[in-house]
């Protein structure tokens, strides 16, 4: 199975401050189609997670442009800015390139 | 808009069996992979499978082969997971989620299995 780790497992920001989330997989995500499919989740307290990238670099709709995605391979990274309340939550990331599909597990974002 | 709606709460016996649903609206019900995760309490997410209401096929996480069967009923547009021989670690929240990258998620059904 296609490992994902995720780091850190927690972080601790500001409201207003960046922050990035690192996710890298044991192999590369790049489909035989050529598409890397390499998404990002957040988990609100009590809630489904929710998408936020798709693709590595697309943010789903009505996802602020506070959030981005970037990377290749097997190395991507979620970056946030202008962090506010509702960005709190666990943070996900998922590869649906090879079966079995796998997350990562967790990144967990608190306020400082 | 797009709604996944779960069934509810379930309290199920070791060894017995358990069937939950997620009724889609809001898009083309039969034309999308509909996918199930596990949550298990405290822990991250697995993915179990996906169906494809279309024509029926299903593709699962080997680990969950045996466990989990996953059906669609294209008429009232709602897919089930039925899971057997239930054991205190299938105690956990099972999601389904629309689509290729998990657009969108039901609310969640929280299995708790116990004597």
């Amino acid at each position: 199975d296609v490992v994902m780790t995720q780091t850190p497992v927690s972080l601790s920001v500001s409201l207003g401050g960046q922050t990035s989330i690192s996710c890298r997989s044991s192999q590369s995500l790049v489909h035989s189609d050529g598409n890397t499919y390499l998404y990002w989740y957040l988990q609100k307290p009590g809630q489904s997670p929710q998408l936020l990238i798709y693709k590595v670099s697309n943010r789903f709709s009505g996802v602020p442009d506070r959030f981005s995605g970037s990377g290749s391979g097997t190395d991507f990274t979620l970056k946030i800015s202008r962090v506010e309340p509702e960005d709190l939550g666990v943070y996900y990331c998922y590869q649906g390139t090879h079966y079995p599909y796998t997350f990562g597990a967790g990144t967990k974002l608190e306020l400082k | 808009q797009v709604q996944l709606q779960q069934s509810g709460t379930e309290l199920v016996k070791p060894a017995s069996s358990v069937k939950i649903s997620c009724k889609a609206s809001g898009y083309t019900f039969t034309s999308n992979y509909m996918h199930w995760i596990r949550q298990q309490p405290g822990n991250g997410l697995e993915w179990i499978g996906w169906i494809y209401p279309g024509n029926g096929n299903t593709k699962y996480n080997q680990k969950f082969d045996g466990k989990a069967t996953l059906t669609a009923d294209k008429s009232s547009s709602t897919a089930y997971m039925q899971l057997s021989s239930l054991t205190s670690e299938d105690s956990a929240v099972y999601f389904c989620a629309r689509g290729t990258g998990l657009l969108y998620w039901g609310q969640g059904v929280m299995v708790t299995v116990s004597s």
